[in-house]
């Protein structure tokens, strides 16, 4: 089975900031990663698929990058409303497998 | 409009079996990339992913969930059935329904219920 990693686990950052959020993969998964958003007592909000795609409607201050097994979220410029935590998120391509990271928490001051 | 909607007993004993229904509108589980699936999150916890079912007769589960989880599909009615058998508090947490997507090349999760939390106690 593939794991996900994410680091840190928790950051605090204030408004207009630049962060960072890394997902490692425990195999290569080429491009086959999403981003999530859940802001507390919310549901998961799609933000990025296939690892640098940002889905419709999503603000462009949102961007990923990564292939093979290593992946980077950054929101640039944050946002007093980013406050959440992310969470990347394999699944094979014959959809027998979906993975989550254990998720990044980010508390904007 | 695409919306899920999960729904369910909110107190379980241990032992006895739960089951959640996932009532959708806006898309059809008979349209080639689509499905539905299932994910919990424990209190304070990461997100977990359970069960999927994918154009309707097509599941796949958690492998070390799978001998307790089985997930049905009715497209006319719209609805995604879920059960987990043999409750124990552990299984206590939020669990969701949403839409799979594959959007790209990925499968993803693109719509999402509210969540309905399930607490098992005796």
């Amino acid at each position: 089975d593939i794991q996900m990693t994410q680091s840190p686990s928790s950051l605090s950052a204030s408004v207009g900031d630049r962060v960072t959020i890394t997902c490692q993969a425990s195999q290569d998964i080429t491009n086959y990663l999403n981003w999530y958003q859940q802001k507390p007592g919310k549901a998961p909000k799609l933000l990025i698929y296939d690892a640098s795609i940002l889905d419709t409607g999503v603000p462009s201050r949102f961007s990923g990058s990564g292939s093979g097994s290593d992946f980077t979220f950054t929101i640039s410029g944050l946002q007093p409303e980013d406050t959440a935590t992310y969470y990347c998120q394999h699944c094979d391509h014959v959809l027998r497998g979906f993975t989550f990271g254990p998720g990044t928490k980010v508390h904007v001051k | 409009q695409i919306t899920l909607k999960e729904s369910g007993p909110t107190l379980v004993k241990p032992t006895q079996t739960l089951t959640l229904t996932c009532t959708f509108s806006g898309f059809s589980l008979i349209t080639s990339g689509l499905g539905v699936g299932w994910v919990r999150q424990s209190p304070g916890k990461a997100l977990e992913w359970l069960a999927l079912v994918y154009r309707v007769d097509d599941q796949s589960y958690r492998p070390s969930l799978k001998s307790r989880l089985s997930i049905t599909a009715d497209n006319s009615k719209k609805q995604v059935i879920l059960t987990m058998t043999h409750m124990d508090p552990v299984d206590t947490g939020t669990y969701y329904c949403a839409r799979m997507m594959v959007v790209g090349a990925t499968p993803a999760f693109d719509y999402w219920g509210q969540g309905t939390l399930v607490t098992v106690s005796s």
